[in-house]
């Protein structure tokens, strides 16, 4: 995976979790990230793009930020159904391709 | 609301072609501002962008450089679906694969198929 992300993050209910997702200049320096949340056994889905932009149903305890080549997600108030696996992902365009973080898994406590 | 159904075989020997279809309902797959996908994921890999088609006046491919020799994605506007076919496959191209909806991001998914290569 050309984005890093560290494999595991946890907290306890109500607490906030931070995720980084260190790329490049060729991916997130200049394009959007995305994030997607992923539950065993189901396809991953769109949890925030567009710097901020919720879809439709996803609460705003999920937020992101980026900053140069790096991008971040963060919980507010981790929930115990938050528990699940999340990826950064971006247009690179070296690759001329989307490219997706190597994955961390968050555990409530 | 956009639904991508997928369908193939689950098992497919080595040295053979993998070949899914993704039908798309709730959307065209000639949309002129969608891009349609295909990504797998496997536990060495992670998650994989392998390529994409989309219609912006002509039909347009583009694929990840790890498969590039091996993959096509083609449309179907008959029935209004896209394929996968990923040619003399081994056992790293196990996986589940999944077919979404793009550009970017990629804010519809199919439901996943595991697609295993073994004799």
């Amino acid at each position: 995976s050309v984005l890093t992300q560290p494999p595991s993050a946890s907290g306890t209910p109500g607490q906030r979790v931070t995720i980084s997702c260190a790329g490049s200049s060729s991916n997130i320096g200049r394009n959007t990230v995305n994030w997607y949340q992923q539950f065993p056994g189901t396809a991953p889905k769109l949890l925030i793009y567009s710097n901020n932009q919720r879809p439709s149903g996803v609460p705003d305890r999920f937020s992101d930020s980026k900053s140069g080549t790096s991008a971040s997600l963060a919980i507010s108030g981790l929930q115990s159904e938050d528990e699940a696996d999340y990826y950064c992902a971006a247009w690179d365009d070296s690759l001329t391709g989307y490219v997706f973080g190597t994955g961390t898994k968050v555990t409530v406590l | 609301q956009v639904q991508l159904q997928q369908s193939g075989p689950g098992l497919v020997k080595p040295s053979q072609t993998l070949s899914l279809t993704c039908a798309i309902s709730g959307d065209s797959v000639s949309s002129n501002g969608a891009a349609w996908n295909w990504i797998r994921q496997s536990p060495s890999r992670g998650l994989e962008w392998l390529g994409r088609t989309y219609y912006r006046s002509k039909w347009f491919r583009a694929y990840a450089d790890s498969v590039k020799s091996r993959i096509t994605i083609n449309p179907d506007t008959s029935k209004n679906q896209f394929s996968l076919q990923l040619s003399s496959v081994t056992p790293e191209d196990t996986a589940v694969y999944y077919c979404a909806r793009g550009p970017s991001p990629l804010n519809y998914w199919g439901q996943g198929t595991l697609v295993t290569v073994s004799s």
